[in-house]
């Protein structure tokens, strides 16, 4: 079956700061990527998404690259802020008999320290 | 604007206690999710529905049942054999890949 695995945290980085948070995952065929975030006490938000190989995703100075070779989608930002402090999560989708279920990883905690 | 409505934001239970979270939304999507997060566990699917009156088990559906009677709404009722219902409840929308949650209801079992 479809998985995504994604570093545990928690990380906490200083303020401006180059973050990296590893995603891979394992499905069949061309699964869509996705990055959603969670801010203390919410819901979650859609951070970026990528639909297929070597598509980049961005929003608000992160990025994710679709790497099909080496089944991956890791999370970066160059210089992260305070307001970033939240939980991350890698999933992905596999359409299938007019279905379309996100598949999460566990999530990664991020504390910036001023 | 359009959204979902969890309510409550927090809910106590009395061991042996049925409780029913409520997920409302106006974006017109078909399909609707329930979600269980625990600290380090990720979010966890209990059940899913694709259109009224209709419904799915997701990978963690004992002791949860569930009900799509209207498009707008998915409620979840936590049964007494749900043995730790204690956890962050998150209700999700989606029209093919586009997926809006809410923001969530806190159960607590006291």
């Amino acid at each position: 079956g479809n998985s995504v695995t994604q570093m545990e945290g928690p990380v906490t980085l200083s303020e401006e700061a180059f973050l990296t948070i590893n995603c891979t995952y394992t499905a069949t065929g061309y699964p869509s990527l996705f990055w959603y975030v969670q801010y203390p006490g919410e819901g979650l938000q859609l951070l970026l998404k990528a639909t297929k190989a070597d598509d980049k995703g961005s929003n608000k100075g992160f990025e994710a690259t679709y790497r099909k070779e080496t089944t991956s989608f890791h999370l970066e930002k160059g210089s992260v802020q305070v307001s970033d402090s939240a939980v991350y999560f890698c999933a992905l989708i596999k359409p299938g008999a007019g279905s379309y279920q996100l598949t999460f990883g566990k999530g990664t905690k991020l504390s910036v320290i001023p | 604007d359009g959204g979902i409505t969890q309510s409550p934001k927090y809910l106590f239970r009395k061991e042996g206690q049925n409780v029913t979270l409520s997920c409302e939304q106006n974006l017109n999507h078909d399909a609707m999710y329930w979600y269980r997060q625990d600290p380090g566990q990720g979010l966890r699917l209990i059940y899913y529905s694709q259109i009224v009156n209709d419904f799915q088990k997701g990978d963690i559906a004992e002791g949860y049942s569930v009900s799509r009677e209207k498009k707008e709404s998915f409620p979840l009722t936590v049964t007494s054999a749900q043995k730790n219902p204690t956890a962050f409840y998150l209700c999700a929308s989606s029209i093919t890949e586009g997926y809006t949650f809410g923001s969530g209801t806190r159960l607590t079992v006291v």
